[in-house]
């Protein structure tokens, strides 16, 4: 079991710059989340997969946010124009097909803005 | 909107003692998940209560689910250094499938 992968592991750029990361997921889970967690938080949910279709996304995930699955697979959340506000630790989950599984989640990609 | 609240916020507590978190949801929640972040690293699942009023144990981790479904409480028994870390509740989000709304977590730290 090669669980949940994200990358790069860390990222700094400067303001305005955009970013993009990766996860994978477990390979036989269906459906895929993106998290956001700042210091002394608990994880926010930005957005969520089932195989390619972005079902859901939060009203965090603002318009310069962007994510995909092209093929069910791997996803990448792709954030324009960066900000201060911004920097955070970007946390990848996936979970089987059915309802209401556990998510696995990966070590995540923390996004530093300068 | 939900909002998943947990206390207290922060707990010291000398090996062997005990230690319980709680966590209360502004709704009703079909079920409730709970998850462990080590300093460093990733959230795990723990636990996962559905039915109104559930307890399920793990070894020295006792998980409660409220009979209105609307809070949850870990207790843990007498602590060890290898229980360091964050405790997060979880419930779905706006209560529909598997997107989850956390609570702010109870970090714990254990004094060897």
């Amino acid at each position: 079991d090669t669980g949940v992968s994200q990358d790069p592991r860390h990222k700094i750029t400067k303001r305005g710059q955009n970013v993009t990361f990766r996860c994978d997921p477990i390979s036989e889970h269906n459906r895929l989340y993106w998290y956001r967690q700042t210091l002394g938080q608990g994880p926010e949910f930005l957005t969520y997969f089932q195989n390619e279709a972005q079902l859901e996304k939060s009203r965090l995930l603002s318009d310069r946010f962007s994510a995909e699955r092209p093929k069910g697979s791997f996803s990448t959340l792709e954030i324009q124009r960066t900000e201060q506000g911004d920097s955070a630790m970007y946390l990848c989950a996936s979970s089987p097909g059915q309802s209401n599984q556990p998510q696995h989640f990966g070590d995540g990609t923390r996004l530093s803005i300068l | 909107g939900q909002q998943v609240m947990q206390i207290p916020q922060y707990q010291h507590v000398q090996e062997g003692e005990d230690f319980t978190t709680y966590c209360n949801s502004s709704t009703t929640l079909s079920n409730i998940q709970w998850y462990k972040q080590r300093p460093g690293g990733h959230p795990v699942f723990l636990i996962q209560l559905v039915k109104s009023g559930e307890v399920k144990k793990q070894k020295r981790l006792t998980f409660q689910f409220g009979e209105a479904k609307k809070n949850s409480s870990l207790h843990i028994t007498a602590t060890q250094t290898t229980d360091v870390g964050t405790y997060f509740c979880a419930g779905p989000h706006n209560n529909a499938g598997n997107m989850l709304t956390f609570g702010g977590g109870t970090r714990l730290m254990v004094k060897p």
